[in-house]
């Protein structure tokens, strides 16, 4: 079955710092990831998502992630980061078939963006 | 513009009272989900529907039913809310549910019990 796991629950950084949040994943099968933001109070949105073309996948605000097949890993990155960007990060993995298929969520890093 | 509405926002039910959440959808996607998520956690599917076939998750309590009663509208019905049910309640659309689709997610509803 696939899974995600996101490597620390807690991120902090300086505003116009680079932004890493580290997520890996589990599959049997080349998965589907994906990277969601989630405001306070507020449903998640996508910023980027690989199906397995580019390796390097850009995204929405900035936001750009990497497929790492060697590592399990689809780590998302922003150059540089900006007190708007506090927020609840989720990343995901596709399981299952079409119609029966659903998101995997790992646990969230919350981003805080000190001034 | 196309989107995910839900409604209300905001909920306060009294324990054991039975109470709906509502979603409605603009975009005229085939599938719409069902999530509970509690502080600080993760998005847990409750359930789905594919059109009009009913998805749900082996772990989704028997309190907990839905309806679909066309393309456009799904309910979240809780028959005997407990105060572990308190939490934000999300919808979400797709079009297809194929593994590349992006998912819609509404503002969600935040579920109050008393």
């Amino acid at each position: 079955a696939q899974s995600v796991t996101q490597l620390g629950s807690h991120v902090s950084v300086s505003e116009g710092a680079l932004v890493l949040l580290r997520c890996n994943y589990s599959s049997s099968v080349p998965p589907y990831l994906f990277w969601y933001v989630q405001y306070p109070n507020q449903g998640l949105q996508l910023l980027l998502k690989y199906t397995s073309a580019a390796t390097l996948v850009k995204g929405i605000n900035g936001f750009e992630a990497e497929f790492k097949k060697s590592e399990t890993s689809f780590h998302l990155t922003k150059p540089s980061a900006h007190m708007s960007g506090a927020a609840e990060y989720f990343c995901a993995v596709y399981h299952g078939s079409s119609n029966t298929g659903k998101l995997i969520f790992g646990q969230g890093t919350t981003l805080q963006v000190k001034p | 513009d196309a989107m995910v509405i839900q409604n209300p926002r905001y909920q306060v039910t009294q324990f054991g009272k039975p109470v709906t959440l509502s979603c409605s959808q603009t975009l005229n996607h085939n599938v719409m989900y069902w999530y509970q998520q509690k502080s600080s956690q993760a998005p847990k599917l409750l359930f789905h529907y594919y059109d009009k076939d009913f998805n749900n998750e082996a772990d989704t309590p028997d309190n907990f039913q839905s309806r679909r009663p066309n393309t456009s509208f799904c309910f979240l019905d809780i028959r005997s809310p407990g105060l572990g049910d308190a939490a934000m309640y999300l919808c979400a659309t797709n079009l297809a549910g194929g593994p590349e689709e992006t998912q819609y997610f509404g503002p969600g509803t935040r579920l109050l019990v008393l």
